[in-house]
């Protein structure tokens, strides 16, 4: 069974620095891998997608790595902002499951003006 | 991208009570929809994948005659809580996926508590 495994659960850094969040996954034959952003009591919003077949992608301050071999993915943020504050979450699909997502814990995030 | 609804977005109920869940794909055909729940502090964990037309496919420890499923249309898939105890209030979240597509999208949530 898939697992995904997020480090560290809890981060807090100031305003400004560059972070690194990790994501691991037990199973190396994924289709993708997903990170997204939650809100306290909010919905998910999509922050970049990777295909199994791409080693990075990149949105504005956002970008994520894949290494299939190694079951790892990172998300780093650069320049953070006290707006990025929220819940990170990976996510891999489950062929077994009609490609549903197996999700880590999450990453909680404080940026600190 | 592509836009996935859900209604109602917070609901509160009584113990006993059925509630009724509605997830809707606004410009795609969601052949495969899927229905996700997640306690407080904790990561969303599957519940069901459903199929247009077909009947769904529930997780382990997931009743199946307590949260009742239907995706009858290409654009909605509807989740029923019934008969709903304190211990089924949750944040309900459904994603849908379009044939040949690996990517899903999701919808806002829905807050459900029952007292």
């Amino acid at each position: 069974k898939q697992e995904v495994t997020q480090i560290p659960a809890a981060l807090s850094v100031p305003e400004g620095e560059n972070l690194v969040l990790n994501c691991s996954f037990t199973d190396s034959a994924i289709y993708n891998l997903q990170w997204f952003r939650q809100d306290p009591g909010k919905g998910l919003t999509s922050l970049l997608l990777i295909q199994s077949s791409q080693r990075e992608q990149t949105s504005g301050r956002l970008n994520a790595s894949l290494d299939k071999s190694s079951g790892r993915s990172t998300l780093y943020i650069a320049a953070s902002q006290p707006g990025d504050s929220a819940t990170y979450l990976c996510a891999v699909p489950n062929s077994n499951s009609g490609y549903a997502l197996n999700f880590g814990k999450g990453t909680s995030l404080l940026v600190t003006p | 991208g592509a836009v996935v609804s859900q209604h109602p977005s917070r609901v509160i109920c009584k113990s006993g009570t059925s509630v009724k869940i509605e997830c809707r794909s606004l410009d795609f055909q969601a052949t495969t929809m899927f229905w996700y729940r997640q306690f407080p502090k904790k990561s969303l964990m599957l519940m069901a994948t459903s199929n247009e037309g077909s009947k769904a496919t529930y997780e382990q420890g997931v009743e199946k005659d307590k949260f009742l499923i239907n995706h009858a249309s290409l654009t909605l898939s509807t989740l029923t809580v019934t008969s709903a105890h304190p211990e089924d209030s949750s944040f309900y979240i459904c994603s849908a996926k379009g044939a040949n597509h690996y990517e899903q999208y999701f919808g806002p949530g829905t807050r459900l508590t029952v007292t």
